[in-house]
């Protein structure tokens, strides 16, 4: 079974509207981490926010937050106020507590804000 | 300033070469990882090092091989036996803890030909 699933291929938003991409997460382990990254085309990897399991509140960084439902598995990146520079792929990401360092990335979803 | 380094950016070879893809962290980083990614696609897990003279293998590690002779270094070899080498390659660390995120270089384009 998929680790991390990510079901929007591609997306595309309004400038200055705000935007949603998908993520659900497979695991037993009661400790975990969920990370999101941003990947322009010049290739590096962008950290954006990160997720503890048992973090009461969602995460939030700036135009960055985390819709974290535990019990649905999910844990949605939410953009607000869309710039042209967000244009990207987007990538969601988990570490268990019980493997501690391996991460499990999904397949990434390609952003595209128009102006 | 502190992060991580992987040389060249660009790397041309001749089908049948072994290629070394270098990757250097002065973050006092444990753990230590490589990824390989193809056009459109997610990143895919070759290789990881969790201490010094101690990896594992990830999902895609044939064809590959690696050392971790320095906690500092986690260099690739890109073997003959890879079939498809040509991809970019991603070398990453984190803390060995599981609050921390992973931190990743600029990566290197191979082109094999």
């Amino acid at each position: 079974a998929q680790k991390i699933t990510q079901t929007q291929p591609g997306m595309f938003v309004q400038e200055k509207e705000a935007v949603t991409l998908d993520c659900t997460y497979d695991t037993s382990d009661p400790s975990y981490g969920l990370f999101w990254y941003k990947q322009p085309s010049s290739g590096e990897m962008i950290f954006l926010i990160y997720q503890g399991s048992y973090d009461q509140q969602n995460a939030t960084e700036g135009r960055y937050s985390l819709n974290f439902q535990k019990a649905r598995k999910s844990a949605n990146l939410v953009i607000s106020a869309s710039q042209l520079g967000d244009s990207a792929m987007y990538f969601c990401a988990m570490r268990e507590g019980r493997t501690g360092n391996q991460f499990y990335f999904g397949t990434g979803t390609s952003l595209t804000v128009i102006p | 300033d502190g992060g991580i380094t992987q040389s060249p950016k660009y790397l041309f070879r001749k089908e049948g070469q072994n290629v070394t893809l270098s990757c250097e962290q002065n973050l006092n980083h444990d753990a230590m990882y490589w990824y390989r990614q193809d056009p459109g696609q997610g990143l895919r897990l070759i290789y990881y090092s969790q201490i010094v003279n101690d990896f594992q293998k990830g999902d895609i590690a044939e064809g590959y091989s690696v050392s971790r002779e320095k906690k500092e270094s986690f260099p690739l070899t890109v073997t003959s036996a890879q079939k498809n080498p040509t991809a970019f390659y991603l070398c990453a660390s984190s803390p060995g803890l599981p609050s921390y995120e992973q931190y990743f270089g600029p990566g290197t384009r191979l082109t094999v030909t």
